[in-house]
């Protein structure tokens, strides 16, 4: 079955440090989000990105965040500068159809920030 | 606004079965169930569209009341492999993000 693969799968990091978390979905689909699950919590939505562009973010996506599809198959998510916070399961997912679509998950990119 | 989840978390022996309810605040478009198991990624369940319906994966089902924006997720006969953390992910319209909630804790012992 496809999957969505991300890269890498732990990322150390010392704060105020730049970082890109990269994704490569599921071929064939078009929609594409970024989630982050900090310990124990629950999966929380950042953004959502259809066209190229963004479709959709929550308050946790500001400035320091950045998402970019630099090619036909990477989706890649840049921290600027990174907080202590930001220490998160960082969660890919994609989807075919944005309307009533299941969510594919990635295995996630562990983000220590130190 | 995100979806809440009750329980937080349920022990279950084998061959018992439990709910999970998932409501929300604002009227829903739909909703998702997700099953994430220790370490790994959540893992899709089903879908449920406003309309009342259930759906069902192998003996888990679940049910959409829109009127009361409420989901169950039934879990009946369980099974060892039933256990990890169930995520609701909702939507309150057909494009919006889905947003998730805390998650119910399911642990099945033998």
């Amino acid at each position: 079955e496809p999957e969505v693969t991300q890269t890498p799968s732990h990322q150390v990091t010392q704060m105020g440090q730049e970082v890109i978390l990269r994704c490569v979905p599921i071929s064939n689909h078009l929609y594409f989000y970024w989630y982050r699950q900090i310990l124990g919590q629950k999966v929380e939505f950042l953004v959502s990105f259809y066209n190229n562009e963004i479709s959709e973010k929550s308050e946790i996506f500001d400035d320091q965040f950045s998402v970019e599809r630099p090619d036909g198959s990477n989706f890649t998510l840049k921290i600027r500068s990174t907080k202590l916070e930001d220490s998160a399961m960082y969660f890919c997912a994609s989807s075919e159809k944005g309307r009533d679509g299941k969510l594919f998950f990635g295995s996630g990119t562990q983000l220590s920030v130190l | 606004q995100q979806p809440v989840q009750s329980p937080q978390a349920v022990i279950l022996r084998e061959g018992e079965d439990a709910v999970i309810n998932c409501s929300s605040s604002k009227a829903l478009y739909s909703v998702h169930w997700y099953r994430q198991k220790h370490g790994e990624a959540p893992v899709f369940l089903m879908i449920l569209l406003k309309g009342g319906e259930q759906k069902g994966h192998e003996k888990i089902s679940a049910s959409f009341n829109e009127k009361k924006q409420q989901s169950s997720l039934y879990l009946t006969a369980s099974q060892l492999s039933y256990s990890g953390t169930y995520f609701c992910g909702t939507r309150t319209d057909s494009w919006g993000k889905l947003q998730f909630g805390a998650g119910t804790q399911v642990v099945v012992t033998p």
